[in-house]
């Protein structure tokens, strides 16, 4: 089975201070990671993927993330946040599920608050 | 180029009503999906259709939920009867095939009142 954990369900932070938002996934296979964001009302938008390579991501916004097999984590950082960053994130892991079928599941999210 | 589209934004019906949501895909898109998001919880996969073959439905509650893409661009979901608990937001993504990037609308909020 396959799961995505995202440790943190709230995050605030000061506007212009850095933030992690981390996730764990456990999957016996290899895996696609994903990081998703969401503005109210909206629906979701990519953050940044890894598919493979370099484990150092980087995404739209400033955000970037480190893929860490050893660790099965892909948390996601930035160096300064803005008020616009407040927002939920979701972490998501894609992986091969055979007959040609890839299964994406995504983690319970966490909402970033950036207090001004 | 235009995103997904999905209507009604918003929807409000008292149980036991029926209840169906529209979704077009991006054009050229062959693999549309509909995910499920209830409040405080990330998104889980109803069905996926590649083309207009569902080819992953083992999460679609066929007592009650149906889903259709006769022509292989777009989709309808559909609620008979809704019960208090479907209170969610149903979303909606495409893709250009089974690997590529979601791409996902702004989603259906439906209230069963």
């Amino acid at each position: 089975a396959q799961s995505v954990t995202q440790l943190d369900s709230q995050v605030p932070v000061f506007e212009e201070a850095p933030v992690e938002l981390r996730c764990n996934y456990s999957s016996s296979v290899s895996v696609y990671l994903f990081w998703y964001v969401q503005y109210p009302n909206q629906g979701l938008q990519l953050l940044l993927k890894y598919l493979s390579g370099s484990t150092l991501v980087k995404g739209i916004n400033g955000f970037e993330a480190e893929f860490n097999k050893s660790q099965t984590s892909f948390h996601l950082r930035k160096p300064s946040v803005h008020i616009s960053d407040t927002a939920e994130y979701f972490c998501a892991v894609r992986r091969y599920s055979g007959a040609g079928s890839y299964q994406l599941t995504f983690g319970k999210g966490t909402k970033l608050s950036v207090i001004p | 180029e235009a995103g997904v589209v999905q209507s009604p934004r918003y929807k409000i019906i008292e149980k036991k009503q029926p209840v169906a949501f529209w979704c077009n895909p991006i054009s050229g898109h062959n693999t549309l999906y509909w995910y499920l998001q209830n409040l405080g919880q990330g998104p889980e996969l109803l069905i996926r259709y590649e083309n207009e073959e569902a080819v992953d439905d083992s999460q679609l509650p066929k007592d009650r939920f149906s889903a259709e893409r006769l022509k292989g661009v777009d989709s309808t979901l559909k609620i008979q009867p809704a019960e208090l608990g479907d209170s969610a937001v149903y979303l909606c993504a495409s893709s250009p095939t089974v690997t590529g990037e979601l791409f996902f609308g702004e989603g259906s909020r439906l209230t069963v009142l």
